[in-house]
């Protein structure tokens, strides 16, 4: 079946601009994570969604970070006024469930590279 | 404090070499799940393995095997007979029942196969 995907691929943005990176997760996964990894580093948790409960939004670095799951299904993380050191790869995972009882595989989308000039 | 530590950043190896990765992880929870995921230069993340605190039964799978030791808080990777297809960075991953929902990556390890 389709994986998780990830639009755009790439994109350029000047200092200041709004932008929105989308996610498709796997179909019927109920969790969704959003991370992002910069230049040779690893992955920073950003936020995370669960069905219909209100989402851990502990990993937002500033409040210009949001993020919103429609449905269920389709996750939009926006970043207003961009900043230089917002530049890195945001990936997407999403996994079928997490429950108090185990913690289930999360499988990652291809990425999005965010420059900011 | 960093709960998983990858202290090798990157490796270099000839081919048919084996090679061990090493993950050195933290965490106060009993019941806690260790990944590693391969993250070859196309970008995407491809999951490998998980396993439950529970369970410290070395698995292999094919030319990858897993040492865990709770002992030493350890889940180490190891490749035998490495190819050139094996270049990748290599990320290991803790998550803890008690906060399932938060993944803590390593800073993942950097591994060049030369042919």
């Amino acid at each position: 079946g389709a994986g998780v995907s990830q639009s755009p691929s790439n994109k350029v943005t000047e200092k200041g601009k709004d932008v929105e990176l989308r996610c498709d997760p796997i179909s019927g996964h109920t969790a969704l994570y959003w991370y992002r990894q910069s230049l040779g580093q690893g992955l920073e948790f950003l936020i995370y969604f669960q069905g219909n409960s209100a989402p851990d939004k502990s990993g937002l670095p500033s409040d210009r970070f949001s993020a919103e799951r429609t449905g269920g299904s389709v996750s939009t993380l926006t970043i207003q006024r961009t900043q230089q050191e917002d530049s890195a790869v945001y990936l997407c995972a999403s996994s079928p469930e997490t429950s108090g009882f185990y913690t289930d595989t999360q499988y990652f989308g291809p990425g999005t590279r965010l420059t900011v000039l | 404090a960093q709960k998983v530590t990858q202290a090798q950043t990157e490796i270099s190896v000839v081919e048919k070499e084996d090679v061990t990765l090493d993950c050195v992880y933290e965490t106060r929870d009993t019941t806690y799940y260790l990944f590693w995921y391969k993250q070859p230069p196309s970008g995407e993340l491809v999951f490998l393995i998980r396993r439950n605190s529970f369970d410290e039964q070395n698995e292999i799978s094919g030319r990858y095997s897993w040492n865990f030791q709770k002992s030493t808080s350890s889940f180490n990777f190891t490749i035998t007979a490495s190819q050139v297809v094996d270049s990748a960075v290599y990320f290991c991953a803790l998550s803890e029942l008690r906060t399932g929902n938060q993944f803590y990556f390593g800073t993942g390890t950097s591994l060049t196969v030369i042919p």
